[in-house]
Order: C-alpha cells, then sequence, then structure tokens
C-alpha cells in the first residue's frame, strides 16, 4: 500500500517556466490537498479537492492552478514560475474533510527551486 | 481565524528524559487534532489522531491529550532516545472551514 504519491521528489525551473506536480493515492480517499512549506512559515494550504469534480482555493492560491483528474489523482499546476515558489510541495489526502475518525496522510514533498 | 501555536520552537534534551511538547489552539471548534513527525529533508508521518470527542491517544512511548475547552494538547514522550530527534507538528482540524490548520512546530533534539 503505497498511500500518498508525489512526483518528481525535486525540480529545478527556470523563471517563467512552468510544469505540473503529480499525486496521486491508493487509499479511497474523497479529499486531497495541496500545501507549500516555507521556513518559518510552516505548512500553508493552497488548493483543496473536497470531492471528485470538485477544487477550491487555500491561503496561499495565487499563481497556481490544480486539476482533479480523478479520484486518485490531484495535480497542481505552476504556469509561469517565480522565485517565490521556491518551496517544498506536499500533497496529502483524507477519507473525508471534516471527518473526526480520520486523519490526513502525505506524501513525501516534491523540492522545488526555481531561479 | 484559528491558530495554532506550538511551544517551545526547539528543545534539546539528554537521552533518557521524559518530555512534553505543547501545542495551544484559539478556536475550540475543531473535529480532531493531529501530532506528526517530519525528520529534515522528509514528509510529514502521523504519530497519533485525537477525535474531538476523546481525551487522550497513546501509541508506544508516545501519548497525546486533548483538552478542547482550555484549547491545549500535549504530546507527552517517555524515556526519549535520539532517534525520537526530529520537528514535531501539531494539526487541527477545524469545524467551520473543514481544514487542516498547523503550528510552526518544536524541534527536538535528544543527545546521547
Amino acid at each position: 500500500n503505497a498511500g500518498v504519491t508525489q512526483t518528481p521528489k525535486f525540480q529545478v525551473l527556470k523563471t517563467g517556466q512552468s510544469m505540473t506536480l503529480q499525486c496521486a493515492q491508493d487509499m479511497n480517499h474523497n479529499s486531497m490537498y495541496w500545501y507549500r512549506q516555507d521556513p518559518g512559515m510552516g505548512l500553508r494550504l493552497i488548493y483543496y479537492s473536497a470531492s471528485e469534480g470538485t477544487t477550491d482555493k487555500g491561503e496561499v492560491p495565487n499563481g497556481y492552478n490544480v486539476s482533479r483528474l480523478n479520484k486518485r489523482e490531484f495535480s497542481l499546476r505552476l504556469e509561469s514560475a517565480a522565485p517565490s515558489q521556491t518551496s517544498v510541495y506536499f500533497c496529502a489526502s483524507t477519507l473525508d474533510r471534516g471527518s473526526s475518525s480520520y486523519g490526513y496522510t502525505f506524501g513525501s514533498g516534491t523540492r522545488l527551486a526555481v531561479v | 481565524k484559528q491558530e495554532v501555536t506550538q511551544i517551545p520552537a526547539a528543545l534539546s534534551v539528554p537521552e533518557g528524559e521524559n518530555l512534553v511538547l505543547n501545542c495551544s489552539f484559539t478556536d475550540s471548534a475543531i473535529y480532531n487534532l493531529q501530532w506528526f513527525r517530519q525528520d529534515p529533508g522528509k514528509g510529514l508521518t502521523s504519530l497519533l489522531l485525537i477525535q474531538s470527542s476523546q481525551r487522550e491517544q497513546t501509541s508506544g512511548r508516545l501519548n497525546a491529550s486533548l483538552d478542547k475547552s482550555s484549547g491545549r494538547s500535549t504530546l507527552y514522550i517517555a524515556a526519549s532516545q535520539p532517534g525520537d530527534s526530529a520537528t514535531y507538528l501539531c494539526a487541527v482540524g477545524s469545524s467551520n472551514t473543514g481544514k487542516l490548520i498547523f503550528g510552526q512546530g518544536t524541534t527536538l533534539q535528544v543527545k546521547p
């Protein structure tokens, strides 16, 4: 059971380039999330998908787009990368958003540098 | 707005000590609270989940408590080991927003 799988693990982009971060979960979870983690800022929610077919903005959505491709997959796209998007990106999932019985499972992260 | 604070930000203890990490939150309307461990350069590993109706959860040498009314949770680590060195993150599930809100973490170093 792989849990939450993120690809790629590392990436270096030039300013203005685009890329898509991939996330897939095999736990039949309904809700999926993208966070970024920066020193001194903690983990901040970028976008989430409460269920297949829906997406919503989190705290820091500017410069990003998402796609909930199916129940398993939730991708994050940077259309025109900026140095301020240098960060570690984590994908997470949970069975049902707001359910007290279930916690979040996180992927291992994508370390992105924009130069 | 829900805010989560973890104190201390860093902690260094000798091996074998029992220790307590603190987490406080401003809004008691939560559906659960989760403690995570993060090793340098790695992802988040879930340690314990406390549902809003529960007071504590235990796993091995770890015990987490929850007091919703006072907005506090503690993570107790018994007989600490060098392998416990990591950053510990507290996160609360906000009932108002359905989102998980994180504290800044406590970085623990256990010295041999």
